[in-house]
Parts: C-alpha cells; structure tokens; sequence
C-alpha cells in the first residue's frame, strides 16, 4: 500500500506565483487534513475535510485554499505565494470511526520555499 | 477545542526509560488521548492512544492519571532510534466527521548514548 502520497517533494516559488499541492491516499479513508510545519516548529492545521465536497478552517487557513474532489485526494493551492508560506506542507488521512485506532496516516511532506 | 501542554524539550540516555508527560487540564469526557511522534524528515507516525485505562502496545505505554487531566508516554528501554518530537493530541470519539486535530509544539526528546 502506497498509503498517502504528496507531490511535489519540493518546490521552489517566486513571491507571487501559484501552485497546487497534490495529495492522494489510497486506504479509503474519509477525513483528510493539511498542516504546515515551520522550521524548528510544531504541526499547525490549515484545512480539514470530513468528506468529499466539504472542507473546513483550521488554525491558520488564510493565503490557501483546498479542494477535496473525491474521496481519494485534498488538494492545496497557494494563489499567491508569500515568503511567509516558506514550509513543510504534511498532508494525512483518518479511517471512520469505528475503525481499530483512528490513527492519523500522513505523507512524506513537501517542502515549499518562497523566495 | 481542548488543548494540550507540553515540555519543549526533554533528554534521556540509551537504555533508560522515558517518561513523557502531557496536559490536558480541560479534557471532556468524550476525549481519546491520542499520542504521534516526528523522527526527523519524515512525517508524524502514530504511537498509541487510550481513553481511561493505561494502555501497552509494542511501541510504548500510556499512563491516564484517575482525574484525565493529564497522561504520560512511556517508553520502557529508549534507543538512539527514539529521538523525536512527540505530540500529544485530543480526538472526540462523538465526533463522526473530521475534526480539528491541532497537534501543538510537542516535546523534542534527545537521547544520549
């Protein structure tokens, strides 16, 4: 099982620019989750989604936007990256509840520098 | 949201046991304590969680004091392998959909050989 995958693994931005990143997991899981993670700092969570076509603020949702299409992938897109977006983007996934753990899955990360 | 509170950092020495310790002074009653640790470069993984009762898995152990306030991750023989930032989380069970899970600062843990 590949689990959660996130691409890109790195990006590099002008002020300015656009992008999106990717996420996509593979174990049928209906919750999905964005945090950053900046140097030397603990996970701070940007967006949530319990399913497909609904999403929610978390602690710090301004300068981003996301889309949860379907179950499978959440994305995250950046319309006009700032220097202060320069970070460690996570993506993750939970199971229903119900499920033996709950346990949050998350991907390798992707690390975005806005010069 | 309830919220947790941990040391930044802590330090220990290769083969001694580790104790972890995690506020959460304004637990419900519906709160699991759910525990994940950060090996550096990677993503946070999951440890173990618990909701009342102490709880052992191949990992760690999770000691719930009797009032829930606070918890504490045990792990029994720490190895070089176990530097990490560990996090401590709360999850309401009653909750079906997602849920802000914010995961907060953790504690960076450092062990020596």
């Amino acid at each position: 099982n590949a689990g959660v995958t996130q691409t890109p693994k790195f990006q590099v931005l002008k002020t300015g620019q656009s992008m999106t990143l990717q996420c996509a997991q593979d174990m049928n899981h209906n919750s999905m989750y964005w945090y950053r993670q900046d140097p030397g700092m603990g996970l701070r969570l940007i967006y949530y989604s319990a399913s497909e076509g609904t999403t929610d603020k978390g602690e710090v949702p301004n300068g981003y936007n996301v889309s949860r299409l379907n179950k499978r992938e959440f994305s995250l897109r950046l319309e006009s990256a700032a220097p202060s977006q320069t970070s460690v983007y996570f993506c993750a996934s939970r199971g229903a509840r119900g499920v033996p753990n709950e346990k949050l899955f998350f991907g390798s990360g992707t690390q975005l520098s806005v010069l | 949201d309830a919220k947790t509170t941990q040391p930044n950092s802590m330090e220990s020495n290769e083969e001694e046991p580790v104790h972890l310790p995690c506020n959460h002074s304004t637990i419900s009653g519906t709160d699991y304590i759910h525990w994940y640790r950060q090996l550096p470069s990677q993503g946070p993984e999951y440890v173990i969680h618990g909701l009342t009762s102490n709880v052992n898995n191949r990992m760690a152990s999770l000691a719930i004091a009797e009032d829930r306030k606070s918890s504490t991750l045990i792990l029994h023989r720490a190895t070089l392998r176990d530097a990490a930032v560990y996090y401590c989380i709360l999850r309401d069970v009653r909750l079906e959909g997602a849920q802000k899970l914010v995961f907060g600062q953790g504690t960076r843990l450092t062990i020596n050989p």
